[in-house]
């Protein structure tokens, strides 16, 4: 069983417009969850990166925040551009540092 | 900035041959990963290498190894082809311990006929 579940599998936005993905993972001991951005055919490109006393962390228009009591997870994307077009996956690392990978939320903006 | 460089980028192989895939991390990280994702799927960790020794096993198959070199390069070596085995295979580098980012190469698309 997956220990990273992501949702929603697929969304598409307006140019523009905001949205929020969400991911709940079950890893435990817990480390750190990262979130990262994959274009299609392409490495993951790291967005960030969170331990578990951290909340909430940006990168431009990325917020992710942590609630490691829940073990959940969100990706803030603000004012959304074409370029934001991507595979969003959510990795739990556990104390052995191994990743668990979600299975990802495919972001679709549309002008 | 200088990113993780693989090569080849893109790999054509038969059934039953064998394939040498090259990772080279970035300057000063000593610490390479290896994974494979298939069509659809998630990446799978494969190994990883701290320091030339092995210091992690995941899914590799007993068909493939892999080896970190003196410049901190790594080879993934895969032999015995087999069509399942067509996929993105993404290398992967960090600095020294576990909460440091993993940043990803581009990654080498082989494919098996």
């Amino acid at each position: 069983k997956n220990q990273v579940e992501q949702s929603p599998q697929s969304l598409i936005i307006l140019e523009g417009k905001n949205c929020t993905l969400q991911c709940n993972y079950t890893v435990s001991p817990f480390s750190n969850l990262r979130w990262y951005k994959q274009d299609t055919g392409r490495g993951p490109v790291s967005l960030t990166i969170m331990t578990f006393s951290e909340n909430t962390k940006s990168n431009g228009r990325y917020t992710a925040t942590l609630d490691a009591d829940t073990k959940q997870s969100s990706l803030h994307i603000t004012a959304s551009q074409l370029s934001d077009s991507a595979s969003y996956i959510c990795v739990v690392s556990g104390d052995d540092y191994k990743l668990s990978f979600g299975a990802g939320t495919t972001v679709t903006v549309r002008a | 900035a200088a990113g993780v460089i693989q090569s080849p980028r893109h790999l054509i192989k038969e059934k039953r041959e064998t394939a040498t895939l090259k990772c080279y991390p970035i300057p000063r990280h000593d610490t390479v990963y290896w994974y494979q994702q298939g069509p659809g799927q998630d990446p799978q960790f494969l190994i990883s290498f701290y320091e030339k020794m092995q210091s992690d096993k995941g899914s590799i198959p007993d068909r493939f190894s892999a080896q970190q070199f003196s410049d901190y390069h790594s080879e993934l070596n895969m032999s015995s082809l087999e069509l399942g085995d067509s996929a993105l295979y993404f290398c992967a580098s960090s600095r020294p311990g576990g909460v440091e980012t993993q940043y990803f190469g581009p990654g080498t698309r082989l494919l098996v006929l």
